[in-house]
Order: structure tokens, then C-alpha cells, then sequence
């Protein structure tokens, strides 16, 4: 059981390059998620879609975008990486219903120099 | 603006019990959860709790009080692979979940 898998795991990136962190679910979640965890401070959202083909932006959006274009895949780009921009990223999805809990992947570790 | 306020650290004795609190202030409340995160890995779902009370799930137990703005997290008969870190979220009333920054517990033998 795959869940939800990120990629990379890591990268060191140099500032104004663009990067794309890949997330992939096999659930079949209608929502999927992206955020940012820094030391210190809550994981803050960075965009969200609630079903294939819709987006939104979340509390940090500016410098992201996203993608969803089919169920399963949710990618993220930076279209001009910043050293600000260094941090975990977490994809997340939820099945919906009462509780609507996240299952997160692995993280991607991404510096920016 | 909303706030979701945990201890940054507290440690424990191996066999022990410990009380992680979490305060509130949210616009509206749809909920609130609990998830556990080892160094270095995902976050993984723990609890939730949408109406006053306690909700026990074998060692783990969480208590919530709407009107006081309070949840705490009850952790019985520690274990060292309970060393990790414990984040509140509260859902408010657009469905987004707010995070407290996380509380780091240290399980000392």
C-alpha cells in the first residue's frame, strides 16, 4: 500500500531556478494538499483542491503553484525558488466524511542557496 | 486572528503519564484533531474531537471543552517510541484546519 508518495526527498536547489515537487496518491482521495512546515511554526497551507480539476490557495500561496489534473497527482512548483522557499514540504489528502483526517507523505526537504 | 497555542517541549519518565494541552481561538470550530510526528517523518492522525468530552483509544486519550477553548492529549504508560512530536489543529468554520506549531516530547528512561 502506497498511500501517498512525494518526490524527491530532497534537493538542494540554487535560487531562481524553478522546481516541481511531485506528489502522487493511489486512495483516491478527492482532496489533496500541500504545506510548508518550518521550525517554529505550524504547518501552514500553501494550496489545496478539493476535487480533480479545482484549486485554491491556502495561507502562503504567493511564489507556488499548482496543478490538479487528474485524481491522483497534485504537483507543486516554484517558479523562481527564493532562499525563503527553504523548508519541508508535505502533500496530504483526505478522504472527506465526518472526520476528515489527512494522511500526509514523506516530506521533500528542499534548500534554496 | 486565530491561534492555536501548545508547549514547545515537556518531558517524561518512561511508564509514565503526561497531559500535552492545547488552547484555541478560532473563527468558528468544526473540530479538532491530533496527530503525532517522529523526527524526521510525517505527521500521522491520532484523535478528533468535535463535541465536549473524552475520547479514549487504548494508551491514548483526548478531552476537549468548546466553550474554554481547550483540548488536552493524554499519553498513559509512556514508551520511548512515544518520543515525538504532538500537533494540534482545529478545523474552523471554512473547513481549514489551523496548526499549532507542535509540542516536542522527550521520553527519558
Amino acid at each position: 500500500i502506497a498511500g501517498i508518495t512525494q518526490a524527491p526527498t530532497s534537493q538542494i536547489l540554487a535560487a531562481g531556478r524553478r522546481m516541481t515537487l511531485r506528489c502522487t496518491q493511489d486512495m483516491r482521495h478527492n482532496a489533496m494538499y500541500w504545506y510548508r512546515q518550518d521550525l517554529g511554526l505550524g504547518l501552514r497551507l500553501i494550496h489545496y483542491s478539493n476535487t480533480a480539476g479545482t484549486t485554491g490557495k491556502g495561507e502562503v500561496p504567493d511564489g507556488y503553484s499548482v496543478s490538479r489534473a487528474n485524481t491522483d497527482d497534485f504537483p507543486l512548483t516554484l517558479a523562481s525558488a527564493v532562499p525563503s522557499q527553504t523548508s519541508v514540504y508535505f502533500c496530504a489528502s483526505s478522504a472527506g466524511g465526518p472526520t476528515g483526517e489527512l494522511f500526509f507523505g514523506e516530506g521533500s526537504r528542499l534548500t534554496v542557496l | 486572528g486565530q491561534n492555536i497555542d501548545q508547549p514547545t517541549e515537556m518531558t517524561a519518565t518512561e511508564g509514565a503519564i503526561v497531559q500535552i494541552n492545547c488552547t484555541y481561538q478560532t473563527s468558528g470550530f468544526n473540530g479538532l484533531f491530533w496527530y503525532q510526528q517522529h523526527a524526521g517523518e510525517a505527521p500521522t492522525f491520532l484523535s478528533y474531537n468535535v463535541l465536549d468530552g473524552l475520547e479514549e483509544k487504548g494508551r491514548f486519550s483526548s478531552f476537549l471543552s468548546r466553550s474554554k477553548g481547550y483540548s488536552y492529549l493524554l499519553l498513559k504508560e509512556l514508551q520511548m517510541k512515544d518520543s515525538a512530536s504532538y500537533l494540534c489543529a482545529v478545523r474552523d468554520s471554512n473547513y481549514q484546519l489551523i496548526w499549532g506549531a507542535g509540542t516536542k516530547l522527550i521520553i527519558k528512561p
